[in-house]
């Protein structure tokens, strides 16, 4: 199975501040199609995980536009430009390049 | 507006057998591919199965030949038969359309004796 490894494990951030989410696969995403299959999903406490950003750098429908998606290969990061009291939560990177589907082990957004 | 509502959890005890439902609206379950994915208690997201809009059928190697994805058109809705649980398989337990375009509510699943 493809690895997906997040850093940091927990990131503090004060309010208005910018925050940034890496995430690396064991293996290229970049799909034979020419996609590359790697989506960022945010799960705030208690709530179900919500699609914020698919392949790569698309942001879904409703994803304020202080979260941007970025990378190829096996290198992605998700950018906050500006951290806001909502963003507290736990993001994944999920590949679907490569049969099973992977996340990453999360990284939990909290306010300093 | 999508909508994904899971029910079916319970409390089992291992060995046993449960059925998991995810009513849909908004949209057609066989038009799209559909997904489990469970979470256990604090830790992260695991893809369980998919079903193709074509019939095929995915599973984890940890629940395979333990659990089956189906669905039922007329109802629109999908299914997640789970058979010979295990302490392990103790989760929430999402459906998801696509590639996790939408998600609903989640149900719990809790393995004890």
């Amino acid at each position: 199975d493809v690895v997906m490894t997040q850093s940091p494990l927990s990131l503090p951030v004060t309010l208005g501040q910018p925050a940034s989410i890496s995430c690396r696969s064991s293996q290229s995403l970049v799909y034979s199609d020419g996609n590359t299959y790697l989506n960022w999903f945010q799960q705030r406490p208690g709530q179900s995980p919500r699609r914020l950003i698919y392949k790569v750098s698309n942001r879904d429908s409703g994803v304020p536009d202080r979260f941007s998606g970025s990378g190829s290969g096996t290198d992605f990061t998700l950018k906050i430009s500006r951290v806001e009291a909502e963003d507290v939560g736990v993001y994944y990177c999920m590949q679907g390049t490569h049969w099973p589907p992977t996340f990453g082990g999360g990284t939990k957004v909290e306010i300093k | 507006e999508v909508q994904l509502v899971e029910s079916g959890g319970g409390l089992i005890q291992p060995g046993g057998s449960l059925r998991l439902s995810c009513a849909a609206s908004g949209f057609t379950v066989s038009s799209n591919y559909m997904s489990w994915v469970r979470q256990a208690p604090g830790k992260g997201l695991e893809w369980v199965s998919v079903i193709y809009s074509g019939g095929s059928t995915y599973y984890a190697d940890s629940v395979k030949g333990r659990f089956t994805i189906s669905r039922d058109n007329s109802k629109n809705t999908l299914y997640l038969q789970m058979n010979s649980l295990r302490a392990e398989d103790t989760a929430v337990y999402y459906c998801a359309r696509e590639d996790g375009a939408h998600w609903g509510q989640g149900t719990l699943v809790t393995v004890s004796s």
